[in-house]
């Protein structure tokens, strides 16, 4: 169990630039979410995969954000046209999940931290 | 929106004493777990309880569920200094999005020495 690998660890980015992050999972799992935390505040969910399928997607996110997940092992998470609100950290979590509602714990990386200036 | 609220927003208390954070939640679930962030870091989890669960044990951690409140504690005893951090509680999204896992605003745990 190498844990989850996101990466960069860090990305600063001048607004209207596009920038992508990437997650490694750990190998076993099935299951992948991407969060997004700003100071003081808990994970806002984004969305999440089973394998390579998409399987939900937040209604905060505008068109600017999507996530890839091919062949259901890492995911990259882009986001187009950066905006200063789009500072914050981003997580990503894995799992191995067995069924609807068998959720089993939620393992995270680091996450990255973008600045937008 | 938070599925979980987790009251007090934060808390200080002395080495050795006892943590009680709570935790409550809008729709019916199939389990709770609780999570612990460090500064900085990546959330890591703690515990899981299921919903026919009323109470688990962990090391010093105790949580409780109760469904019919819509609630959950958790209980951190005779406190340590590295046991300052941020706590959160998660949920699923109820029985339409049962795999998609919210978190609530957390509560920051601070231990004074």
């Amino acid at each position: 169990d190498t844990g989850v690998s996101q990466n960069p660890r860090h990305k600063i980015t001048k607004r209207g630039q596009n920038v992508t992050f990437r997650c490694d999972p750990i190998s076993e799992h099935n299951r992948l979410y991407w969060y997004r935390q700003t100071l003081g505040q808990g994970p806002e969910f984004l969305t999440y995969f089973q394998n390579e399928a998409q399987l939900e997607k937040s209604r905060l996110l505008s068109d600017r954000f999507s996530a890839e997940r091919p062949k259901g092992s890492f995911s990259t998470l882009e986001i187009q046209r950066t905006e200063q609100g789009d500072s914050a950290m981003y997580l990503c979590a894995s799992s191995r999940g067995t069924g609807t509602g068998d959720n089993s714990p939620l393992h995270f990386g680091n996450g990255t931290r973008l600045t937008v200036t | 929106s938070q599925q979980g609220e987790e009251d007090p927003q934060a808390l200080s208390i002395q080495e050795g004493e006892n943590a009680t954070m709570n935790c409550s939640y809008k729709t019916s679930i199939n389990n709770l777990q609780w999570y612990r962030q460090n500064s900085g870091r990546g959330l890591v989890h703690l515990i899981l309880i299921r919903s026919n669960e009323r109470e688990k044990h962990s090391g010093r951690l105790r949580v409780t569920l109760d469904t019919s409140k819509k609630s959950s504690s958790l209980l951190i005893t005779a406190s340590r200094a590295a046991d300052t951090a941020s706590y959160f509680c998660a949920t699923d999204a109820g029985y339409s999005s049962a795999s998609k896992i919210i978190f609530g605003s957390g509560t920051r745990l601070s231990i004074r020495p």
